[in-house]
């Protein structure tokens, strides 16, 4: 099964930017590449989701690489409401439309005023 | 309001004394999936159900049960209790597989002991 690996945690000043790194290195040529956060107490919340392409919601921008074996989640200026952990998610077809949902461990964002 | 509705937010029970978790989405969202989430271990998917009547297992479906009679309601059933299952539950639905976002409930917060 194809897995992604993120750093358990990053540090962040408020109003700057913010590079969030994934590696998926046996991701599928169909998988999606999917980022959710989870704010303390509550449910994780989608973020953003790309398979080639780099892109850009009112949230953050998704960089993937060309070969799609990594992507980093930008968060362009950081608030204290963005401090979360951040998860990178590849849905999984390598059984063939298995719906099967594939969690990194997350990255704990910290931002500090 | 779409949403995603589970109940109840907090459960405390005993060892085999059975339960049922609800999940329903206003949404008409044909996918819906289970998680479970504990300290160090980030979500793991439990079940997950690609529409009516068609389910299957995800990363630790043992001691779990669901059914989807209906598009909108996928209930997780604990026949049987035990401590390892205290956790705290999150329902997730989409309105498709690859390409389109998870929509989570608040959670459900289950002791068992």
């Amino acid at each position: 099964d194809a897995k992604t690996t993120q750093p358990n945690s990053m540090e962040s000043n408020e109003e700057e930017p913010v590079h969030l790194p994934c590696n998926h290195s046996t991701i599928s040529g169909t998988d999606y590449i999917h980022w959710y956060r989870q704010l303390p107490s509550q449910g994780p919340e989608y973020v953003i989701h790309g398979l080639t392409s780099n892109v850009n919601n009112r949230m953050a921008s998704l960089a993937i690489a060309e070969d799609r074996k990594s992507s980093t989640l930008i968060l362009h200026r950081a608030t204290l409401r963005d401090a979360a952990v951040y998860y990178c998610i590849l849905r999984d077809v390598s059984k063939g439309n298995t719906g099967k949902l594939i969690f990194g461990q997350g990255t704990t964002l910290q931002v500090k005023p | 309001e779409a949403q995603v509705t589970q109940n109840p937010r907090y459960l405390i029970t005993v060892t085999g004394k059975k339960l049922t978790v609800t999940c329903s989405q206003n949404m008409n969202h044909e996918y819906m999936s289970w998680y479970r989430q504990d300290p160090g271990l980030g979500l793991r998917q439990i079940y997950y159900s690609m529409n009516v009547e068609v389910t299957d297992k995800g990363d630790v479906p043992e001691g779990y049960k669901v059914s989807r009679k209906e598009k909108r309601n996928f209930p997780l059933i604990l026949e049987s209790p035990s401590p390892n299952q205290t956790s705290l539950y999150f329902c997730a639905s989409s309105i498709g597989f690859y390409n389109s976002p998870l929509h989570f409930g608040n959670g459900t917060r289950l002791t068992v002991t």
